[in-house]
């Protein structure tokens, strides 16, 4: 039974370029929910999707959006990349909105 | 909005030794209480939760206690290993439609041998 898998690992761009992260959620799992993780922080939570709708929204600007499909896996798109975007951007999954369960990041880097 | 506060950001103990570390919260509807685990360059890992229909809760060396009339929960590790070197994430979630976690600051916890 595979975890939480994310990809890709790692992600270098420029100031002004679009991302594309993408996550696959734990088996059985319904909800996927993303989170930024900046250099000696705690998660901070961007949004979340359950039934290939957006949930809730953290304190995000509209450049961060996302997309669930039928399967439960989800993507987050950043458009107009900034340097303070630069991050770890995890993925979590859950059964509902409580117990979750991250998977293993992706380092994105804007130069 | 909601808000946990962890103390303390850095902790060292000798191998053996107990380690604990606090968060306070300030939504009184929080009703879920995880903490996760992290070491370097990896991701966060669910050690322990509690509910709020539950003071305490253990698992081996680990434990959890929660006082919803203070708003405080507290993470203990006895028989503390250098591989409990890491840094430790308190969270919460309530029950009044939030679906996010919300994060402290972190510990980090160092374990000397």
């Amino acid at each position: 039974d595979a975890g939480v898998t994310q990809s890709p690992t790692h992600l270098i761009k420029t100031r002004g370029q679009q991302v594309t992260l993408r996550c696959s959620p734990k088996s059985g799992h319904d909800t996927v929910s993303w989170y930024q993780q900046a250099l000696g922080q705690g998660p901070q939570f961007i949004f979340q999707y359950y039934e290939e709708e957006e949930r809730q929204r953290g304190n995000f600007p509209d450049r961060f959006s996302g997309h669930q499909f039928p399967n439960y896996s989800s993507e987050l798109n950043v458009n107009a990349l900034l340097l303070g975007d630069s991050a770890l951007y995890l993925c979590a999954s859950s059964y509902g909105p409580s117990v979750q369960f991250f998977g293993p990041g992706t380092r994105l880097t804007v130069l | 909005g909601e808000n946990v506060e962890q103390h303390p950001s850095t902790l060292s103990v000798q191998e053996g030794d107990s380690a604990v570390i606090k968060c306070t919260y300030s939504d009184s509807a929080s009703n879920y209480f995880p903490w996760y685990k992290q070491e370097l360059g990896k991701r966060p890992q669910l050690i322990i939760d509690i509910r709020s229909n539950v003071g305490e809760k253990k698992d081996q060396r680990i434990a959890v206690t929660l006082n919803k009339t203070a708003k405080h929960f507290s993470l203990h590790i006895t028989e503390t290993q250098p591989e409990d070197s890491a840094v430790y994430f308190c969270a919460e979630l309530g029950d009044t439609g939030r679906r996010a976690l919300t994060f402290g600051s972190g510990t980090r916890l160092q374990v000397q041998p």
